[in-house]
């Protein structure tokens, strides 16, 4: 148990749709990282929140916004969802640095109809 | 720009054999490399990684991993491999994003393991 928690597990929905994907970060950690896994794209980072602020910013597409709220959880809200979308969602923390070990949850999936 | 390549999506051994996955990476500046795990239906776990000092670096599970600046690769070694190691690897190293200091991972595609008895 890596200590970060996501929910939902799975999630499916219709094309068109708004979804929106939950992380607890481990505790005492200050940063959120997002990561999207899907067959043809491998690994992809998407974002980076610290202490609630965005600090980085990777591959995330404009239907796609995320936050991290004065308690440290983060949210990832996906709109306008396309086929395309259907992947695994990763939310990772770590105290923020990048030779930090970040600690991965278990993922939500995303099933999109 | 940086990027990793590993260089075998699969790889199948026998248990009790020695294995070693590879990954090279392409960058001009120091970066820092990491090599993490999947295990099925599962997130992502630090193997071990390399900030500086030693080449040598030993990590969780008896892998160990070398940093080889002039070939620009980082391959991953375990002596006798366990059923248990049955998992998904994955490399990755540290880019620099824009100007203002910020950082992400980079990752490979990954590296299928599979043990069989």
């Amino acid at each position: 148990d890596s200590g970060v928690t996501q929910t939902p597990k799975h999630l499916i929905t219709a094309t068109g749709q708004r979804v929106t994907l939950r992380c607890s970060p481990r505790s005492g950690d200050l940063s959120v990282y997002w990561y999207q896994q899907s067959l043809d794209q491998g690994l992809q980072f998407l974002i980076q929140y610290y202490n609630g602020e965005e600090r980085a910013k990777g591959n995330i597409l404009e239907r796609f916004s995320a936050q991290q709220f004065p308690d440290l959880h983060s949210e990832l809200n996906l709109s306008s969802l396309e086929l395309g979308d259907s992947a695994l969602y990763f939310c990772a923390s770590s105290t923020g640095r990048i030779t930090d070990t970040q600690y991965f949850g278990p993922g939500t999936r995303l099933t999109v109809l | 720009a940086q990027s990793v390549t590993q260089l075998d999506s699969q790889v199948p051994v026998f248990e009790e054999a020695p294995v070693e996955l590879r990954c090279n990476y392409s960058s001009s500046v120091s970066v820092y490399l990491f090599w993490y795990v999947q295990y099925p239906n599962q997130g992502l776990q630090l193997l071990l990684k390399y900030l500086s000092g030693s080449t040598l670096v030993k990590g969780i599970n008896g892998f160990e991993a070398e940093f080889n600046k002039s070939q620009t690769s980082f391959h991953l070694r375990k002596p006798s491999v366990h059923i248990s190691d049955t998992a998904e690897y994955f490399c990755a190293v540290s880019k620099r994003i824009g100007t203002g200091g910020s950082e992400k991972l980079v990752f490979g595609k990954g590296t299928k393991l599979t043990v069989n008895p």
